[in-house]
């Protein structure tokens, strides 16, 4: 079955950017959108469609795909955008969706 | 505002069957679909199924299309995903979400734009 891979884990201090990547084959024909999940509260979108950013979410939040690569980058991370990060997309067909394993985010 | 508000949590034996609502609000319920998602503990998100609301059709993951049904009601704007012979490792939470487009197909594509509050089910003897 088709899969997603995410580090398992991104550390940086506050203010730095944190990147995290997704990687899968169908990436560079299928778009990749980013969630956001604390403990213990609902996933939140923070980037569809590769590089959109949805009302709401800080501009710190950017993405961007290139290949079978997908990014999330977090300018001046902040104590607050710490959490579990997921990317989202499907197979090539289209009908069978993936989330990637997720990467913790530490700032500190 | 758009809201999904999933049922309470659930315990089930091993073997039993389950039923979570997700009741949907603020949005024309047909036009948009809703996916269903899960998180065992310790885990990550799994994507579990997809529903268009506007005619009933579902689409399941491969891993859950033998025991799971999702089906909807437009007279209540409600989705629901039933799973049956529940093992232990079925414990989780389990979320509704709403894809952020318009109806499109392929089914599976699109972004989760908003989510449910999470439903518990744990399974145990």
């Amino acid at each position: 079955s088709y899969e997603l891979t995410q580090p398992p884990s991104v550390s940086v201090s506050p203010g730095q950017t944190a990147r995290i990547t997704c990687s899968g084959d169908a990436l560079s024909k299928k778009y990749a959108s980013w969630y956001q999940r604390r403990s213990g509260q609902a996933p939140v979108m923070v980037i569809f469609d590769d590089k959109k950013r949805p009302s709401g979410i800080p501009e710190r939040f950017s993405g961007s795909s290139s290949g079978t690569m997908a990014t999330l980058t977090i300018s001046g991370a902040q104590a607050a955008d710490e959490g579990d990060y997921f990317c989202y997309s499907t197979d090539i067909s289209g009908y069978q969706g993936v989330f990637g394993g997720g990467t913790k985010l530490t700032v500190l | 505002q758009v809201r999904l508000v999933q049922s309470g949590a659930e315990e089930r034996k091993p073997g039993a069957s389950v039923t979570v609502s997700c009741k949907t609000s603020g949005y024309s319920f047909t036009f948009y679909f809703i996916h269903w998602v899960r998180q065992a503990p310790g885990q990550g998100l799994e994507w579990m199924a997809v529903i268009n609301p506007s005619d009933g059709r579902a689409t399941y993951s491969q891993k859950f299309q033998d025991r799971l049904t999702v089906t909807a009601d437009t007279s209540t704007s409600t989705v629901f995903l039933a799973m049956s012979t529940l093992r232990p490792d079925d414990t989780g939470v389990y979320f509704c979400a709403k894809v952020g487009g318009i109806v499109v197909e392929p089914p599976a594509i699109g972004s989760l734009d908003s989510w449910g509050q999470g439903t518990q089910v744990t399974v145990s003897s």
